[in-house]
């Protein structure tokens, strides 16, 4: 089945820096990539995401870039903010597992002001 | 839109009591609902997979006739926490994906439940 690797599992930034998450994954099949910020006690919430038929993603302050022939994905946050402090998870999916998700540990951002 | 809202929030039940949950993607129709289950920082776990009108796929090591999941709308699908022991004390999600070709996924707000 798909494994999918994150790191790192904690990860502090400045305010007004930037940050990276890297997420590997194993199963050439997989063809969506969703990342999810989780605050403490909450679900988890979709921020962006990216099919493989696509190399770079952006959204304001968010991007998602995808290396298929690496099988690896990585988060860019630039500009951080306090508010964006909390646990962020990458996934992996693809048609035939019937969507469901393989998520990588996570990675606890904290951004100091 | 795609918001999912889950029901209760927070439980507390004694050992050897039931315990439904309930999932229900409010402004789409999700023909697939997923359940997982986190312990304190740790990553989400899949549960199992329901399909509306169908039986739910579970994921090797659940136990089905613990874990009862039933998905009988394209709004709602319920998760029955059977005979719960301590153990069973985890933060509970669901997620509903919507219909069509669409791979996204939307999560509920979470139940914790607490067995003592």
């Amino acid at each position: 089945g798909e494994n999918v690797e994150q790191h790192p599992s904690t990860l502090s930034v400045q305010e007004g820096d930037s940050a990276v998450i890297k997420c590997t994954y194993s199963d050439s099949a997989s063809n969506y990539f969703p990342w999810y910020k989780q605050e403490l006690g909450k679900g988890p919430q979709l921020i962006i995401d990216i099919r493989s038929n696509v190399g770079e993603k952006k959204d304001q302050r968010i991007a998602v870039t995808l290396n298929k022939t690496a099988k690896h994905f990585s988060l860019h946050i630039t500009e951080t903010q306090p508010e964006d402090s909390a646990v962020y998870f990458c996934a992996a999916t693809y048609s035939n597992s019937g969507y469901a998700l393989n998520f990588g540990k996570g990675t606890s951002l904290l951004v100091t002001p | 839109g795609a918001v999912v809202s889950q029901h209760p929030s927070r439980v507390i039940c004694k050992s050897g009591t039931s315990v439904k949950i309930e999932c229900r993607s409010l402004d789409f129709q999700a023909t697939t609902m997923f359940w997982y289950r986190q312990f304190p920082k740790q990553s989400l776990m899949l549960m199992a997979t329901s399909n509306e009108g169908s039986k739910a796929t579970y994921e090797q090591g659940v136990e089905k006739d613990k874990f009862l999941i039933n998905h009988a709308s394209l709004t709602l699908s319920t998760l029955t926490v059977t005979s719960a022991h301590p153990e069973d004390s985890s933060f509970y999600i669901c997620s509903a994906g919507t219909s069509g070709l669409s791979y996204e996924q939307y999560f509920g707000p979470g139940t914790r439940l607490t067995v003592t």
